[in-house]
């Protein structure tokens, strides 16, 4: 049974970094084809993807936030690491972690519960 | 900046077809961006119903269907139910990743 959870602060300061860290069970992140992708919500918005990383580390960001994002994995803690930094109230968002399966022509078939980031001073 | 459209909002009849479609801002989508459906309801994670265009995924039942329809991917409900009311998202797979579209949200009445 495959099952993620996000962690980190509820809240933020802008400009200060985010970092959030995804646990998982069920999978291995050494398995060929397997990625482990952000994608955060704003409320009462639409999904927005971030980044990926894949069994082989390659890393994959969103064009739009490739400067402030960072994507890391620890493969022996079953931890997938997201840093954002500079962040900006306009950051508010649930962010999620998905599991991926298969590469191009696969799918986000497993999510995490989310976790709800708000970014005020 | 790519941008892919959505209808921001569909209804449906009970038992009725509806169609949503998912389009880029600059160009077509065919089978190459690997459409990907999405369902989500209110306060939950989102849950897969269609990926590589036409694939169901496992579990969603068979009045869900994927499709590229002229220059759109497209989602059709056939015979729509009730907790079919539901906020659909696509997301498409470009060389640097993916993007998901705007949303729509689908009343059933």
């Amino acid at each position: 049974q495959i099952t993620l959870n996000e962690s980190g602060p509820t809240l933020v300061k802008p400009t200060q970094t985010l970092t959030l860290t995804c646990t998982f069970s069920g999978f291995s992140l050494s398995s060929s084809g397997v990625g482990v992708g952000w994608i955060r919500q704003p409320p009462g918005k639409a999904l927005e993807w971030l980044a990926l990383i894949y069994w082989d580390n390659d890393k994959r960001y969103s064009p739009s936030l490739k400067s402030r994002l960072t994507i890391t994995k620890d493969t022996p803690k079953n931890q997938v690491v997201l840093t954002m930094t500079d962040m900006d109230p306009v950051d508010t968002a649930t962010y999620y972690c998905a599991h991926r399966k298969g590469t191009a022509m696969g799918q986000f078939d497993f999510w995490g519960q989310g976790t709800l980031v708000t970014v005020s001073s | 900046q790519t941008v892919v459209t959505q209808e921001p909002s569909l209804s449906v009849s009970p038992g009725g077809t509806v169609t949503l479609t998912c389009g880029l801002d600059s160009g077509s989508v065919s089978t190459s961006h690997h459409p990907n459906w999405y369902q989500q309801t209110p306060g939950q994670s989102p849950r897969t119903l269609i990926y590589s265009t036409h694939v169901r995924s496992s579990g969603v039942p068979d009045r869900f269907s994927g499709s590229i329809l002229g220059n759109k991917a497209a989602l059709t409900i056939t015979g729509a139910q009730a907790d079919d009311e539901s906020d659909y998202y696509c997301v498409l797979y470009m060389n640097f990743g993916w993007v998901f579209g705007g949303g729509t949200r689908l009343t059933v009445l």
